[in-house]
């Protein structure tokens, strides 16, 4: 099976622009999470979709948003680009498999990630 | 509360060496666990995983156990290689949604 894809791979923006980026999950995974990393910060969460809703989320401001298409598609969307916003955009997919232990497991499966620096 | 925390990098050693990356894990139950490498420029790659406990995962040489009387799933690798440099992040299942819980990432230097 191919794996996660994300478009673009590189992306140069200036403050106050938005930009869009794009992740193929793995095929049948159904579920899609996004990330951003940054060397001060960490991989830190931004929100999850499964079945074309929004299924958790985390501390980001409003200008960071997502959606999910009927196919597992996701987007990712960020409003008004702050000098803070550059990093490196992580998309995951996953699929819940039974686990060892009778309940279920989740594995995320990543992208390369998109590089996105704001001038 | 629910973390995950790995011992602090960079870890420093020559080829040939035997690594350990520690990490533990703060939980109420029995959570799955995971390691997973991203090498430089590259995304995260799932090394490996133990879903319950005792289990012992294994890949590319590392392996982990799940302890789950010292809540711990450290690294190991016996013999490390210039191309197993480095950061590698520990994480674990969540409780109440299946999100994953994310260490802090500990980067590995391979001296040949």
């Amino acid at each position: 099976k191919a794996g996660v894809t994300q478009t673009p791979r590189y992306l140069i923006k200036t403050r106050g622009q938005q930009v869009t980026l794009s992740c193929s999950p793995i095929s049948g995974h159904r579920s899609v999470s996004w990330y951003q990393q940054t060397p001060g910060q960490g991989l830190q969460f931004l929100f999850e979709y499964f079945s074309e809703t929004q299924r958790n989320k985390g501390n980001f401001p409003g200008r960071f948003s997502g959606r999910q298409f009927s196919n597992s598609r996701s987007e990712m969307n960020v409003s008004t680009l702050e000098l803070g916003d550059s990093a490196l955009y992580l998309c995951a997919s996953s699929l819940l498999e039974p686990g060892l232990a009778g309940g279920l497991v989740e594995t995320q499966y990543f992208g390369p990630g998109t590089r996105l620096l704001v001038l | 509360g629910n973390s995950v925390t790995q011992m602090e990098g960079p870890v420093t050693l020559s080829e040939e060496a035997f690594l350990t990356i520690n990490c533990t894990y703060t939980a109420t139950g029995y959570p799955s666990l995971f390691w997973y490498v991203q090498y430089p420029g590259e995304g995260l790659q799932l090394l490996l995983k133990a879903t319950k406990a005792d289990d012992k995962g294994s890949n590319k040489g590392f392996e982990a156990t799940y302890r789950k009387e010292t809540t711990s799933f450290h690294l190991e690798k016996g013999s490390v290689q210039v191309s197993d440099s480095a950061v590698y992040f520990c994480a674990r299942q969540g409780d109440s949604n299946y999100q994953l819980i994310w260490g802090a990432g500990t980067k590995l230097i391979i001296k040949p």
